[in-house]
């Protein structure tokens, strides 16, 4: 199972733009990345996932570069509410679980 | 939006109680369930994965005869922590995946957990 590394944390001030970045090197050709994100006595929400290149929802874009070596989340405008733990992942699209590391907690400021 | 519920959200029982926690996917069937546990400011960590028919798939250094699973269902899986112990005291999160396709690849749901306390 593919690896992933991210920031353990990570401030920002309300309003503006925060890009968390994961490195998975040894990602597979099968492998999609996928991000979560977590408040404390909560499950994992779903974010965004993506394969290549860029992808955006009503939430967040992901950034993935030709090599797939890495993302990044992209997550406009933050506010309080955003304060959480985010969980970069890798997987394949069969029953092979996910793997969580360490995530990165941001914390927003007023 | 795919849901999945998770009961009970909250536990406190003796020492030596068997606890049932119960995983459903409310709006899709889940083939695959994940279980897992969280304990304070840590990571979750994968415990098991159970298969609708087939017996669970339980990671190293998990008891399978301690966290009893069962995927009776294609949206049903339980948990029971049997005899459970102060140090089985954690947060406990489960997971379904839909059948995916050749063109997608369904996301990972998770329920909001449960908050499982051994006195």
């Amino acid at each position: 199972l593919a690896k992933t590394t991210q920031p353990i944390s990570m401030d920002s001030y309300e309003g503006q733009e925060v890009n968390i970045t994961c490195s998975h090197n040894n990602i597979a050709t099968n492998d999609y990345i996928t991000w979560y994100q977590q408040f404390p006595s909560q499950g994992p929400r779903f974010i965004i996932q993506g394969y290549k290149t860029k992808v955006t929802n009503e939430v967040a874009s992901l950034f993935i570069p030709a090599d797939r070596k890495s993302s990044t989340l992209s997550l406009p405008r933050v506010s309080l509410s955003d304060t959480a733990v985010y969980y970069c992942l890798v997987g394949d699209k069969g029953n092979t679980p996910l793997v969580f590391g360490k995530g990165t907690r941001l914390s927003v400021i007023a | 939006g795919a849901v999945v519920s998770q009961h009970p959200s909250r536990v406190i029982c003796k020492s030596g109680t068997s606890v049932k926690i119960e995983c459903r996917s409310l709006d899709f069937q889940a083939t695959t369930m994940f279980w897992y546990r969280q304990f304070p400011k840590q990571s979750l960590m994968l415990m098991a994965t159970s298969n609708e028919g087939s017996k669970a798939t339980y990671e190293q250094g998990v008891e399978k005869d301690k966290f009893l699973i069962n995927h009776a269902s294609l949206t049903l899986s339980t948990l029971t922590v049997t005899s459970a112990h102060p140090e089985d005291s954690s947060f406990y999160i489960c997971s379904a995946r839909g059948p995916g396709t050749a063109y997608s690849n369904q996301p990972q749901h998770f329920g909001d957990g449960t908050r499982l306390s051994i006195l």
